[in-house]
């Protein structure tokens, strides 16, 4: 069974701090790796996609992925308000379909 | 950018009876999933057509079917409807393996079982 783990949250961080997210996945032959946003009711947005190990940086993100310790993160700098969400990860083998984790759920405070 | 589209919105309909979802793909997207999301649930994958051909199959019921037309657009066909089946039906597509796997989903299809 391919399982994605993820902590729910919820993770509560002020405005402008740096909030963090992890996830850890159990199959070895997933290849791609995604961050998606979903706020509540609506569609899964993604914000971040990494296929190599090391860090992948975009405006305020910053993926990072460790293949041999199975282990993705996601890093949101000065976190917004807008920024509150539920932050799902997702990992999936080369052009097959998306396995979830459960999502954390992130709220900033302002 | 153009983007997903799915349609109905939102369906409401009786227990055992049928629904059909829609789904247009980005413009020259060559890959359809469908995905259900029950209630404070992550997304589950359903079904995936790759060039109008299934080409993998999750936790999709025998009562549910899809397909994909020449047009790329995909329909997702459900029978003998359960309260159970209430829960956001997204529709997402991507270039394929070969154009880079990033999958963009639509807004979704809320339905409702009574």
């Amino acid at each position: 069974q391919k399982e994605v783990e993820q902590n729910s949250g919820p993770l509560s961080v002020p405005e402008g701090a740096i909030a963090s997210l992890n996830c850890t996945y159990s199959d070895r032959g997933s290849q791609s790796f995604f961050w998606y946003r979903q706020y509540s009711g609506k569609s899964p947005e993604l914000i971040m996609s990494i296929y190599s190990n090391g860090d992948k940086e975009d405006g305020r993100f910053t993926a990072q992925l460790n293949k041999a310790s199975q282990y993705v993160s996601l890093l949101i700098r000065d976190s917004q308000p807008s920024d509150s969400a539920t932050y799902l990860c997702a990992v999936a083998e080369a052009g097959t379909a998306l396995i979830f984790g459960k999502g954390t759920t992130l709220s900033v405070s302002s | 950018a153009a983007g997903v589209i799915q349609s109905p919105r939102h369906l409401i309909k009786e227990k055992r009876e049928t629904a059909t979802l829609k789904c247009y793909p980005i413009p020259r997207h060559d890959t359809v999933y469908w995905y259900q999301q029950g209630p404070g649930q992550d997304p589950q994958f359903l079904i995936s057509f790759y060039e109008k051909m299934q080409s993998d199959k999750g936790s999709i019921p025998d009562r549910f079917s899809a397909q994909q037309f020449s047009d790329y657009h995909s329909e997702l066909n459900m029978s003998s409807l359960e309260l159970g089946d209430s829960a956001l039906y997204f529709c997402a597509s991507s270039l394929g393996a070969e154009g880079g796997d990033e999958q963009f989903f639509g807004p979704g299809t809320r339905l409702t079982v009574l």
